[in-house]
C-alpha cells in the first residue's frame, strides 16, 4: 500500500512570512498533485507535477517535485491570510489510482 | 464554470438506515469518485468508475455499494450505516484517468450516524 506523509500537520504564522511544507513517501509515483481545501469546500487542484527535479511557480507559491518521485514540497512567500486552508498532496502511482496524504492545515494570522 | 454538486451539505442518520449519497457533475467526465475524509487520515477512495454502469472497488469499500445509471450522476449507498462510517464524504469527477487530469470535487456531505 502506498502511503503519503505531511509535515508539518499544523502551522500558524503571521502574515508576510515564509513557510515550506512537506510529502513524503516511500513509494514512487508516476505524478504528484497540490489541492487545497477551504472549510466547508472540497480541494481546489494547485499544481501537477510530473518529471522528479520539477519546480513549478504558481504566483507566491513554488512547488517541487523530488529527484527520485517520492516526495515534494510546496513553499510559499509571503503568506497572506487568503492562503489559510488544508493542503493536500496526492501522489498517482503506476496504477493511476490517487493516494492522498493527511494534510496541514495552515492558518495565516493578518 | 465546472460544477459537481451534492445532495446535501449534512445528514444525520441512525444505525441501520440505508443512506443514498447523490453527486451530479455537469462536465460530460467518464470517471467519477468517492472518497471520505476523516482527521489525520486524508482522503481514502470507497469507490469510482469509469464509465456508465461501471464500478471499481477503491481502498476501503467495505459497507458501501455504488450506482452509476447516468453519466452525470454516481451515488453512494450505504446499506446499513454504522458509527463509523460518521465522516466526511466527497465525491470528485475527472476527464480522464491519471495524474495528469485534474480531480473537480463536490463541496462535501458531513454525514453523522447516532
Amino acid at each position: 500500500t502506498q502511503l503519503l506523509e505531511q509535515s508539518p500537520q499544523f502551522l500558524s504564522i503571521q502574515e508576510g512570512e515564509n513557510l515550506t511544507v512537506y510529502c513524503n513517501s516511500s513509494s514512487v509515483f508516476s505524478s504528484l498533485q497540490w489541492y487545497r481545501q477551504e472549510p466547508g469546500e472540497g480541494p481546489v487542484l494547485l499544481v501537477t507535477v510530473v518529471t522528479g527535479g520539477e519546480v513549478k511557480k504558481l504566483k507566491r507559491l513554488t512547488f517541487q517535485f523530488g529527484d527520485a518521485r517520492k516526495d515534494s514540497s510546496l513553499h510559499i512567500t509571503a503568506a497572506q491570510p487568503g492562503d489559510t486552508g488544508l493542503y493536500l498532496c496526492a501522489g498517482v502511482g503506476y496504477g493511476q489510482n490517487f493516494v492522498f496524504g493527511p494534510g496541514t492545515r495552515l492558518s495565516v494570522l493578518p | 464554470d465546472v460544477k459537481v454538486t451534492q445532495s446535501s451539505r449534512y445528514l444525520v442518520k441512525r444505525t441501520g438506515e440505508k443512506v443514498f449519497l447523490e453527486c451530479v457533475q455537469d462536465m460530460d467526465h467518464e470517471n467519477m469518485f468517492w472518497y471520505r475524509q476523516d482527521p489525520g487520515l486524508g482522503l481514502r477512495l470507497i469507490y469510482f468508475s469509469y464509465d456508465v454502469k461501471m464500478k471499481e472497488k477503491g481502498d476501503i469499500p467495505e459497507g458501501y455499494s455504488v450506482s452509476r445509471e447516468k453519466k452525470e450522476r454516481f451515488s453512494l449507498i450505504l446499506e446499513s450505516a454504522s458509527t463509523n462510517q460518521t465522516s466526511m464524504y466527497l465525491c470528485a469527477s475527472s476527464f480522464g484517468a491519471g495524474g495528469l487530469y485534474e480531480q473537480y470535487f463536490g463541496p462535501g456531505t458531513r454525514l453523522t450516524v447516532t
